[in-house]
Formats: structure tokens, C-alpha cells, sequence
């Protein structure tokens, strides 16, 4: 079946970076991109951007320009996502997501979620 | 790009319907077909429910339905039941501008 895991939880210090992994089966990886979602605690959903996993395209939420950068590795089916100089609001879960349909527009299905914790 | 705006409560009893609405613009929701659906139980990932505007993958029941009108995109549960107790979120393509992504603020789904 169509699987997406996760890399573990991870605490960092503000100012600090993180890479969290995506690791696919179950689909052919080239032929999809993947979304990255996030989701402070107790709130809502947040789309971060995506990556094309057939050409290596990206497109990123316009707050975290600068900041963050989507890559995949398509020998082992992986996609990263790494946030750099990290602020306590950057505390969230980050969810991986398979993306589908026209420029990537929905979401199926979804990894496990990391937690990532900003603090000193 | 602000988030769209869903009421954040709604509740039915087992059997009811209830229908939740999505508020956007003529920049996103009202701009195109491109409104998906998510569910969220707490402590679990988000699990797609209908996509482009109201189509629905393939082992989401029946009883989930969506539909759009101008800037207003809806999902209905009917016959609802104690297990589609959860927070569900929209979100739709907001332009191509940037490519991005915008999702609603979440609707807590209450089965009284």
C-alpha cells in the first residue's frame, strides 16, 4: 500500500536548522510530487510548499522563502525538507504528503508527522 | 495570503447531517476548482476526504459529499456517525502568483 515514514522527533535551539525525511513506497516516486504541511500546536494547517518528484521543481510558501529548501533523492524514494535559523514559532508538527492532480493541488496520503521543537 | 475561513464548530446526531462551509475569495476558492477536503482525529495525520471540489477518493464513503457556490466551497456528512468525530479543513489552490496552497482555519465536528 502507498506509505509515506517519517523521520523522528527533533529539538533544536532557536537560530539552529533541521531535515526532516519523507521516505515513500508502495508508488512509483517520479511520477508524484510531495507537499510539506505543518501544524503548530493547537492550530490549523499551514502549507509550506512542494516538490516535484519527477524533475526536482519547487514552489514555497512565501513566508519561508529564504528559509527552507525541499529536495528529493529518487534512488531510495526520500524526500527532505530543511528549515533553517529556526524560531520557537516554528514548533509544529511537519507532515509529508503525496501531492496529486493539476500543480499538485491535493494531498494523499500523509505521513505520520514530525515533531519539531524550537527551544533553548 | 490569509487563511479561509470555516466556522469552528458544528454538530449533529448520530443519523443528521450536518454541512460545513469553507469562505474564501475570487483569488482561491471562488477562482477555481481546486477545493480539497481533510479530516483530522486528534493525534493523527490528516486524511483526504474529497478533492477537487467533489470528488471523493475511493474508500471515503458516500456520505461525504462537496460542493462549491462563488467563493464558498461545502462539505456535507450525511447519516452521520460517532467515528466522523474530528476537526476537518479545507484548502485550495490560491494563485499563480506563487503556486501556493491555503488551507481553512478547521471545523471541529461534534457527534452529539
Amino acid at each position: 500500500q502507498v506509505q509515506l515514514v517519517q523521520s523522528g522527533a527533533e529539538v533544536k535551539k532557536p537560530g539552529a536548522s533541521v531535515k526532516v525525511s519523507c521516505k515513500a513506497s508502495g508508488y512509483t516516486f517520479t511520477s508524484y510530487g510531495i507537499s510539506w504541511v505543518r501544524q503548530a500546536p493547537g492550530q490549523g494547517l499551514e502549507w509550506m510548499g512542494w516538490i516535484s518528484a519527477y524533475n526536482g521543481n519547487t514552489n514555497y510558501a512565501q513566508k519561508l522563502q529564504g528559509r527552507v529548501t525541499m529536495t528529493t533523492d529518487t534512488s531510495t524514494s526520500t524526500a527532505y525538507m530543511e528549515l533553517r535559523s529556526l524560531r520557537s514559532d516554528d514548533t509544529a508538527v511537519y507532515y509529508c504528503a503525496r501531492a496529486s492532480g493539476w500543480n499538485y493541488n491535493w494531498f494523499d496520503p500523509w505521513g505520520q508527522g514530525t515533531l519539531v521543537t524550537v527551544s533553548s | 495570503q490569509s487563511a479561509l475561513t470555516q466556522p469552528p464548530s458544528a454538530s449533529g446526531s448520530p443519523g443528521q447531517s450536518v454541512t460545513i462551509s469553507c469562505t474564501g475569495t475570487s483569488s482561491d476558492v471562488g477562482g477555481y476548482n481546486y477545493v480539497s477536503w481533510y479530516q483530522q482525529h486528534p493525534g493523527k495525520a490528516p486524511k483526504l476526504m474529497i478533492y477537487e471540489v467533489s470528488k471523493r477518493p475511493s474508500g471515503v464513503p458516500d456520505r461525504f459529499s462537496g460542493s462549491k457556490s462563488g467563493n464558498t466551497a461545502s462539505l456535507t456528512v450525511s447519516g452521520l456517525q460517532a467515528e466522523d468525530e474530528a476537526d476537518y479543513y479545507c484548502s485550495s489552490y490560491a494563485g499563480s502568483n506563487n503556486f501556493f496552497y491555503v488551507f481553512g482555519t478547521g471545523t471541529k465536528v461534534t457527534v452529539l
